[in-house]
């Protein structure tokens, strides 16, 4: 178990609906990353929050939006879902206690959205 | 553009049998390079960092910064090492880990 902690496991919705994924980091660690995993593209970087602000910017489409609050949870908001946007969305967390040196990443378990 | 490649989507090797999984980089800076795998019904983890210089599980990668690779290798594969493997690269500062696309090792007994 690494710590994080995704919710839901598992999403079902239609196109043209909106849907939040949320994600809890490890106790301790103030950064918040989400990843979209698909078979075509592989894990591709969405967003970073850090400490509630948002530090880095990945291939995030418009229709998604990201928040850390300030208990350091992270919600994922998916809106006018489209039938591509069916992946699986990984959060991760790390504590960025090893600035410099690279970062090791904390994975939860993912929550696996279908958009029928 | 910083870029990851692993060039094979699917490797299958039989039990015993040595195991290379390619991964190839594209950064002009000085690159920490990562190994990730995700086993079946588990998270994606940590395999291990070439800072560290570890054997984990009996894989090895080595940095090679004139061939721009980082690839990872066991002389014998095992069938419980049959998984998701991710190649990925830490620019310098603050920013978030670059992922190849991944490479779907099956071991076969």
């Amino acid at each position: 178990d690494s710590g994080v902690t995704q919710t839901p496991k598992h999403l079902i919705t239609a196109t043209g609906q909106r849907v939040t994924l949320r994600c809890s980091p490890r106790s301790g660690d103030l950064s918040v990353y989400w990843y979209q995993q698909s078979l075509d593209q592989g894990l591709q970087f969405l967003i970073q929050y850090y400490n509630g602000e948002e530090r880095a910017k990945g291939n995030i489409l418009e229709r998604f939006s990201a928040q850390q609050f300030p208990d350091l949870h992270s919600e994922l908001n998916l809106s006018s879902l489209e039938l591509g946007d069916s992946a699986l969305y990984f959060c991760a967390s790390s504590d960025n206690g090893d600035r410099g040196r690279g970062e090791k990443l904390f994975f939860g378990s993912g929550t696996q959205l279908s958009v029928l | 553009a910083q870029r990851v490649t692993q060039p094979e989507k699917l490797l299958s090797v039989f039990k015993g049998a040595p195991v290379e999984l390619k991964c190839n980089y594209s950064y002009s800076g000085s690159p920490e390079l990562f190994w990730y795998v995700q086993y079946s019904r588990q998270r994606l983890q940590l395999l291990l960092r070439h800072i560290s210089r570890e054997s984990i599980k009996g894989f090895t990668a080595d940095l090679n910064k004139g061939e721009t690779s980082f690839h990872l290798k066991k002389p014998f594969a095992q069938e419980e090492d049959s998984a998701m493997y991710y190649c990925a690269l830490y620019r310098s500062g603050n920013t978030p880990l670059v992922f190849g696309k991944g490479t779907r090792l099956s071991v076969i007994a």
